[in-house]
């Protein structure tokens, strides 16, 4: 059972326009929800998280925004660079866990291509 | 720039090697782990450690042992591993175990 959800595979946008990596999620005990970005052969980088007390975060090209009664957040890139092709997971955790290891869970990644 | 550091970046082993697999952090953190990903797959964890004490095992065949000898290392020991257990390992440290991880850039191991 998936709790965590990236339906798209992969995504192929024009560099310089938004990308946005959607992530749904189905435990209602999740509260904290980061994303990282893992380039091929590398091990993933942590990008950005938001708790369920706010609905967006933002750190300079990248705002995670976060819909909690869909149980949907949403990753956008803005402008996208060629150096953002990446795959980039959605993890999501419990309070309790404050996104530390113990209570994680991971979607199945995302391949994002920036075109030039 | 990762201030996880995993060693060696690559290993081939056979099935009947032992051999390590070892982390390094100095950034102070208290939580250390390890994860497993196979290729197209999220990252899956293994083993946590706080204080340098075990706290997880996630059900991980007893081929993988981990060792925490201080509170900046963290060792996998590997023996009798089978071709399925060819992966990418990861190390990820964090502050303390409830905080964000962050990972090491990985060690790629092929079982032949």
């Amino acid at each position: 059972d998936q709790q965590v959800k990236q339906n798209s595979p992969s995504l192929s946008v024009q560099e310089g326009r938004i990308s946005i990596l959607n992530c749904d999620y189905t435990n209602s005990m999740f509260d904290y929800f980061l994303w990282y970005k893992k380039y091929p052969a590398e091990g993933p980088t942590f990008l950005i998280s938001i708790s369920s007390i706010k609905d967006k975060n933002e750190d300079g090209r990248f705002t995670v925004f976060l819909n909690k009664s869909a149980k949907h957040l949403s990753l956008h890139i803005v402008p996208s660079q060629p150096g953002d092709s990446a795959v980039y997971f959605c993890a999501a955790s419990p309070l309790y866990s404050g996104g530390g290891a113990d209570g994680l869970t991971f979607g199945k990644g995302t391949h994002l291509i920036i075109q030039p | 720039d990762t201030e996880v550091t995993q060693t060696p970046k690559h290993l081939v082993m056979g099935m009947t090697n032992k051999k390590s697999l070892k982390c390094e952090q100095h950034m102070g953190h208290r939580a250390m782990y390890w994860y497993k990903q196979k290729a197209k797959k999220p990252p899956e964890l293994m083993f946590v450690y706080s204080y340098e004490k075990l706290s997880i095992n996630e059900s991980v065949p007893s081929r993988f042992s981990p060792e925490c000898p201080n509170s900046s290392l963290l060792n996998l020991h590997l023996h009798a591993l089978q071709p399925e257990d060819s992966a990418l390992y990861l190390c990820a440290s964090s502050p303390l175990r409830r905080d964000t991880i962050y990972f090491g850039e990985g060690s790629w191991l092929t079982v032949v």
